[in-house]
């Protein structure tokens, strides 16, 4: 079992939609954790960043993590076509190395 | 400031050479990561610096790989005697000590033929 699952399957969706994008894990000391954003032939872009359980905003973007569950999730709202990109869901037990997921394709159809 | 630099961005090149990357970090940034990407996968860790010093080698990072971080500025990431399985992206990551959320560079795109 991978560390860090998160469902590679492509996502469309028409513009002014929301995204749900989710990733479980299996590791419980993870209490770091990330959302990076990747464009085609790009470096990860960090979109948001959070520590242990809880919410954060941040504009059109919200993150929730649940470490009961070990499960974490991010919602766009409003999406834009600006927003289809990759998105990698990322997580640390602050041992200075990043576990990522396979990563979601968002295509957002104007 | 103008974020992670890393040069290359691409490279080709042939089974069996040696190829060496390049990776300028954001300046006041004590740490430095090289992550490996393949196609449809996350990044995977491969060895992290403080300051001049390699802290951390993923089980990854094969007899082949080398990676220094003189006097902790740019580091460099050198695959001796290359294979197909080596092609990648390589990505380079900067960070202050303890922040979590990493500052990537476009990658090195690496197409071993």
């Amino acid at each position: 079992q991978k560390e860090v699952e998160q469902d590679p399957g492509p996502l469309s969706v028409p513009e002014g939609a929301i995204v749900s994008l989710n990733c479980t894990y299996s590791n419980s000391a993870f209490q770091y954790f990330m959302w990076y954003r990747q464009y085609s032939r790009k470096g990860p872009e960090l979109l948001m960043y959070t520590y242990s359980s809880g919410n954060k905003e941040d504009g059109r973007f919200t993150a929730q993590v649940d470490k009961s569950s070990k499960y974490i999730s991010l919602f766009i709202r409003d999406s834009q076509p600006s927003d289809s990109a990759t998105y990698l869901c990322a997580m640390s037990d602050g041992n200075n190395r990043l576990a990522f997921g396979k990563g979601n394709q968002v295509v957002v159809i104007p | 400031d103008t974020g992670v630099s890393q040069d290359p961005r691409h490279k080709i090149t042939k089974r069996g050479q040696n190829v060496t990357f390049r990776c300028d970090p954001i300046s006041e940034h004590n740490r430095l990561y090289w992550y490996r990407q393949t196609l449809g996968q996350g990044p995977e860790f491969l060895t992290y610096f403080q300051n001049e010093a390699q802290l951390e080698k993923s089980r990854l990072l094969s007899d082949r790989f080398s990676a220094e971080r003189p006097k902790g500025s740019f580091s460099t990431l050198e695959i001796q005697r290359t294979e197909q399985g080596d092609s990648a992206m390589y990505l380079c990551a900067s960070s202050l000590q303890t922040d979590y959320g990493y500052t990537f560079g476009s990658g090195t795109r690496l197409t071993v033929v």
